[in-house]
């Protein structure tokens, strides 16, 4: 079965860290393009970083550029968001996600893990 | 940025009916443009890619149509399953970037 598990989420004070991790099965990870995908509270959906398949291709959103890193593991089938310098906008469902079509970073997500929600508060 | 907007941001029809969704792009996005379904608590699922395309395991009475910037998601007859929230999506440009979604909602 091909699954997403997010995991890392939590409570942060403004100006904090954490670390989002992603662990994927039931496809082959390599060969595919992933992203993040967040969901503030009673909001939409906003993509704010994907990376290629090998991970030597990265973008990112403008609100989170310099402050988030997206990268993979894919001796461990596992994708990151390490997200610094929080603020409270950034308080949303944070979902990992597969593109549809491989390694095409702008596509279609057609697998999508749980989500994991990132609270930053004071 | 392209920004898609879908208008209503609630649409109230009974089971059975046919559901007309629109999405309009603030500029050409070809075909590169996606629908997803969205039940609460659960995370978005994908429905049509490539503005006609249905996703595998989607039933048939959900199709997609439209280019450029105008598009459409249709459900034939509507089941109770189907009330949710319906997001369209483009990947033409970076940052892909998603409608502020359509409610589907039993009248």
């Amino acid at each position: 079965e091909v699954q997403l598990v997010e995991s890392g989420g939590g409570l942060v004070q403004p100006g904090g860290s954490l670390r989002l991790s992603c662990a994927a099965s039931g496809f082959t990870f390599s060969s595919y393009a992933m992203s993040w995908v967040r969901q503030a509270p009673g909001k939409g959906l906003e993509c704010v970083s994907g990376i290629s398949g090998s991970g030597g291709s990265t973008i990112y959103a403008d609100s989170v550029k310099g402050r988030f890193t997206i990268s993979r593991d894919n001796s461990k089938n596992t994708l990151y968001l390490q997200m610094n310098s929080l603020r409270a906008e950034d308080t949303a469902v944070y979902y990992c996600a597969k593109s549809r079509m491989g390694n095409i970073i702008r596509d279609a997500f057609d697998i999508w893990g749980q989500g994991t929600m990132v609270t930053v508060f004071s | 940025e392209i920004v898609l907007t879908q208008s209503p941001a609630t649409l109230s029809l009974s089971p059975g009916e046919r559901a007309t969704l629109p999405c309009r792009a603030s500029q050409s996005v070809s075909s590169y443009l996606a629908w997803y379904q969205q039940k609460p608590g659960q995370a978005p699922r994908l429905l049509i890619y490539d503005a006609s395309n249905r996703a595998t395991g989607i039933p048939a009475r959900f199709s997609g149509s439209g280019s450029g910037t105008d598009f459409t998601l249709t459900i034939s007859s509507l089941e109770p399953a189907d009330f949710a929230v319906y997001y369209c999506q483009q990947r033409s440009n970076w940052p892909p970037t998603f409608g502020q979604g359509t409610k589907l909602e039993i009248k």
